[in-house]
Parts: C-alpha cells; sequence; structure tokens
C-alpha cells in the first residue's frame, strides 16, 4: 500500500511567522506533488505543485521537494489566520500515473 | 469562470435507496474522478474516466458504480445505499496531459 504520511497536528503558529507543513510518501516512483487547502466544509483547493527537487515559490507559499529522502514541505510566510485550514498534500501514483494518494492533512490554526 | 459543479450538494437517504450524484464541469477537461472523504481516512479515489469510453475503478469502488454521460457529465450511484457510505464526495477533473486535478463543491450525503 502506498502511503502519504502527515502530521495530523493541530500545528498552531502565531499571526505573522513561519508555518511549516510536511509529508513523506512511500512510493519512490511518484513524480508529481501537490499541496491543497481546505477549509472547515469546503473542497480542496490546489495551491502549489512541485515536479522537480529543490523549492518552488508563489507569492508566501513555498513548496519543497526532495526526491532522495521522499519528502515534501509547504512553507508559508507571513501566516494570516485566513490559512487557517487543513493542507493536503497528494502525489502520483508511480511513474507516468494520473492517479493521486492524498494525505490525511494537517490542521493549521493562525493565531491573531 | 470555467468551473466544477456539483448536484445535489446535501442528501440524506435511507438505507437500501438508490442514489445517484452528478458531476458537471465546464472546463473542458477530459479526466474526471470520483472521491470520498471521511474523517480520519482522508480522499480516497472510487472511480475515474479518461475520456467517455474509458472508466477505471479505483480503491474503493465496490457498492458503486458510474456512468460517462458526455464529455462534462460523470455521474456516480449508490445502487443500495448503507449507512457507512455517509461521507463527503467529490468529484474532480483534470487535463488530459496534466496532472492537477480541480475539485467540486462536494455533496454532504448521509445514509440513515
Amino acid at each position: 500500500q502506498k502511503e502519504v504520511e502527515q502530521n495530523s497536528g493541530p500545528l498552531s503558529v502565531p499571526e505573522g511567522a513561519i508555518a511549516s507543513l510536511n509529508c513523506t510518501y512511500s512510493d519512490r516512483g511518484s513524480q508529481s506533488f501537490f499541496w491543497y487547502r481546505q477549509y472547515s466544509g469546503k473542497s480542496p483547493e490546489l495551491i502549489m505543485s512541485i515536479y522537480s527537487n529543490g523549492d518552488k515559490e508563489d507569492g508566501r507559499f513555498t513548496a519543497q521537494l526532495n526526491k532522495a529522502s521522499q519528502y515534501v514541505s509547504l512553507l508559508i510566510r507571513d501566516s494570516q489566520p485566513s490559512d487557517s485550514a487543513t493542507y493536503l498534500c497528494a502525489v502520483t501514483r508511480g511513474a507516468g500515473s494520473y492517479q493521486l494518494t492524498f494525505g490525511k492533512g494537517t490542521k493549521l490554526s493562525v493565531i491573531p | 469562470d470555467a468551473d466544477v459543479t456539483q448536484t445535489p450538494r446535501n442528501r440524506i437517504t435511507k438505507t437500501g435507496k438508490r442514489i445517484m450524484l452528478e458531476c458537471s464541469q465546464t472546463k473542458g477537461h477530459d479526466r474526471m474522478y470520483w472521491y470520498r472523504q471521511d474523517p480520519g481516512l482522508g480522499l480516497r479515489l472510487i472511480y475515474y474516466s479518461f475520456d467517455v469510453k474509458d472508466i477505471n475503478k479505483g480503491e474503493i469502488s465496490d457498492g458503486y458504480s458510474v456512468s460517462r454521460q458526455a464529455q462534462a457529465k460523470f455521474s456516480l450511484s449508490l445502487e443500495s445505499a448503507i449507512p457507512n457510505q455517509t461521507a463527503l464526495y467529490f468529484c474532480a477533473t483534470s487535463e488530459s496531459r496534466g496532472f492537477e486535478q480541480y475539485f467540486g463543491p462536494g455533496t454532504r450525503l448521509t445514509v440513515t
């Protein structure tokens, strides 16, 4: 069973701080990696995708990928209360697959 | 705006009833997916379709069936609903050459 592991949290950070969310995956063939944000009772919203080792920045969000360590992370700079949500990590199921395996999510709470 | 819509948004049904959840999209995407989300279990893939003539089972297809009526429409049926099918159901779409999936607003289904 290919798995995606995330710390369920809750992760609490003060407003303005950096939030760091982590994800590990078991399938070495996975090639594409995504972060989704899900507010309570709402649908997952794609916020970042990353395909190669290193960092990818988009506004206050930075995704980091290390395939050798099978590790993906999401950094949120200058965290805002509106960032309070559950963050889902998703990875493709092996080489060439378009199916995604999702982690169970990390709940982030940004304290004003 | 190109979008993914789901009907109904909420449904309460009784054990043994047949129900259908519908998904429509105006994104022009070829690929469509059905997921269910349960507290503590995350998002799990039920069925997916890469075009009108291509339908595939996901990891938890037992008790479900699907129909791809057109490129833009993908329906999920519960032939005989049971209480452990109570969950939040999401439809998602992706481009034929892309890995990013975009989710509809979800259907909250309760089976009593």
